[in-house]
């Protein structure tokens, strides 16, 4: 079955640390990928995304992940965090159909 | 930015009730999606919605849930005869285009509690 991995469930940082959270999918054929935020309080926002070409995708707000296809794997990446940064992250997967199948999410908390 | 909305944030029922949630797609969007998260698991694919059809659900919807799309700007999920698990947040969702280049704008959500 389709599935997405978030082996991160809780990470603390400090400001200023470098963050990377996991994501690995299984589906073997052509996938576009995801990451939400959700703020708390707030809505899923869309991060960045990967539909095709370079799989080094950048976001907003700093953040960028890597698409290796090899791997199955769409890892979020921020060099330095900060305090606004504190949310929960999802990685999603549309496996070329009209769902979205998400990971179970990482809690961030980033402390000043 | 054009946004989709939720109503209500937040519905408590008794369990055998019938709830309506609602929602407001962005407008030039033709697609339409609800997801729900029960407390501490993942956000689940419920339904896909396109030209006044279902064009994909999954297993959590059966036959208790229900979706239209009323009117021009309204997008509804009922849930006929609530249970204690359908207790979660209730997420809409809308594209501008299905396939590959679906990318899905979501709404605040709705909490739903089943007493």
């Amino acid at each position: 079955a389709q599935s997405v991995s978030q082996h991160n469930h809780h990470v603390i940082l400090s400001e200023a640390a470098s963050l990377e959270l996991g994501c690995n999918y299984s589906y073997g054929g052509t996938v576009n990928l995801f990451w939400y935020v959700q703020y708390p309080g707030q809505h899923l926002q869309l991060l960045l995304k990967y539909f095709s070409g370079d799989p080094l995708v950048k976001g907003i707000k700093g953040f960028e992940a890597e698409f290796i296809k090899s791997k199955f794997s769409f890892n979020l990446r921020k060099p330095s965090v900060q305090w606004s940064d504190t949310a929960e992250y999802f990685c999603a997967v549309n496996p070329n159909t009209d769902k979205l199948i998400f990971g179970t999410g990482t809690r961030l908390q980033v402390f000043p | 930015e054009p946004e989709v909305t939720q109503t209500p944030s937040h519905q408590v029922t008794q369990m055998g009730q019938e709830v309506i949630l609602r929602c407001v797609p962005i407008s030039n969007h033709l697609y339409f999606y609800w997801y729900r998260q029960i407390l501490g698991q993942k956000v689940e694919f419920l339904v896909s919605f396109y030209n006044n059809e279902i064009s994909e659900k999954s297993e959590i919807f059966d036959d208790q849930f229900s979706v239209e799309r009323p009117d021009g700007s309204n997008f509804t999920l009922k849930i006929r005869s609530t249970k204690l698990e359908d207790s979660a947040m209730y997420f809409c969702a809308s594209s501008e285009r299905a396939g590959v280049y679906n990318e899905q704008f979501f709404g605040p959500g709705t909490r739903l509690t089943v007493l």
